[in-house]
């Protein structure tokens, strides 16, 4: 069965801490995404990677990096962590296609930054 | 750029009623069309798709009909259940695209018994 799995399903973090949000897959998967989610605002990708090493900016990036070491796993860092990054963060993989392959999610970090 | 477009909720029903949740897309080419539906405490999951023009997605109930003269993929049920109470996710990944999808803002259904 597919499975994507993430670190923490709940986080408290303070101001200015650096935060590392990790996800992994299991699936073999060639790509994998990082989003948020906010109330009246849907999910919007912060970064994406399509191979090892390899990562592109998704739409706000800004505050954000990540590290993609291994095929599997794919980690989101908060460099300064604000309080306009308590969010819930939601992670993805599917494998490399024509545009319609599945995005199989994991369960959400829902993370508070105080 | 691509955009999705779906209604606003919260949706309220009771059991057995019918369901539509609109969803309408801007895009160059032929995108593929997903919805995804996320129960509470959980991740999104695929509900069902289409990749071309007039395809029929469907599961569990639930169908959307891929419709390009409208830029359309309104989701629809015959008779909901308590279960499907849930946020629904219209989705689009362009053609030809970077394997990006772009979501509308969801949409809350209740069922209420």
């Amino acid at each position: 069965d597919v499975k994507v799995t993430q670190s923490s399903r709940y986080l408290v973090k303070r101001t200015g801490e650096k935060v590392f949000l990790e996800c992994v897959q299991d699936m073999d998967h060639e790509n994998m995404f990082w989003y948020r989610q906010d109330p009246g605002l849907g999910l919007r990708l912060i970064y994406f990677s399509y191979d090892v090493k390899m990562k592109e900016k998704g739409d706000i990036p800004e505050g954000y990096s990540v590290s993609r070491e291994k095929k599997e796993r794919f980690s989101l860092i908060l460099e300064s962590a604000s309080t306009n990054q308590t969010s819930m963060y939601l992670c993805a993989s599917s494998l490399w296609g024509q545009g319609w392959e599945t995005q199989y999610f994991g369960p959400g970090t829902r993370l508070l930054v105080l | 750029g691509d955009s999705v477009t779906q209604m606003e909720g919260p949706v309220t029903l009771s059991e057995e009623a019918f369901l539509t949740i609109n969803c309408t897309y801007t895009a160059t080419g032929y995108p593929s069309l997903f919805w995804y539906v996320q129960y509470p405490g959980e991740g999104l999951q695929l509900l069902l798709k289409a990749t071309k023009a007039d395809d029929k997605g469907s599961n569990k109930g639930f169908e959307a009909t891929y419709r390009k003269e409208t830029t359309s993929f309104h989701l629809e049920k015959g008779s909901v259940q308590v279960s499907d109470s849930a946020v629904y996710f219209c989705a689009l990944s362009a053609q030809g695209g970077s394997e990006k999808l772009v979501f509308g803002k969801g949409t809350k259904l209740t069922v209420n018994p």
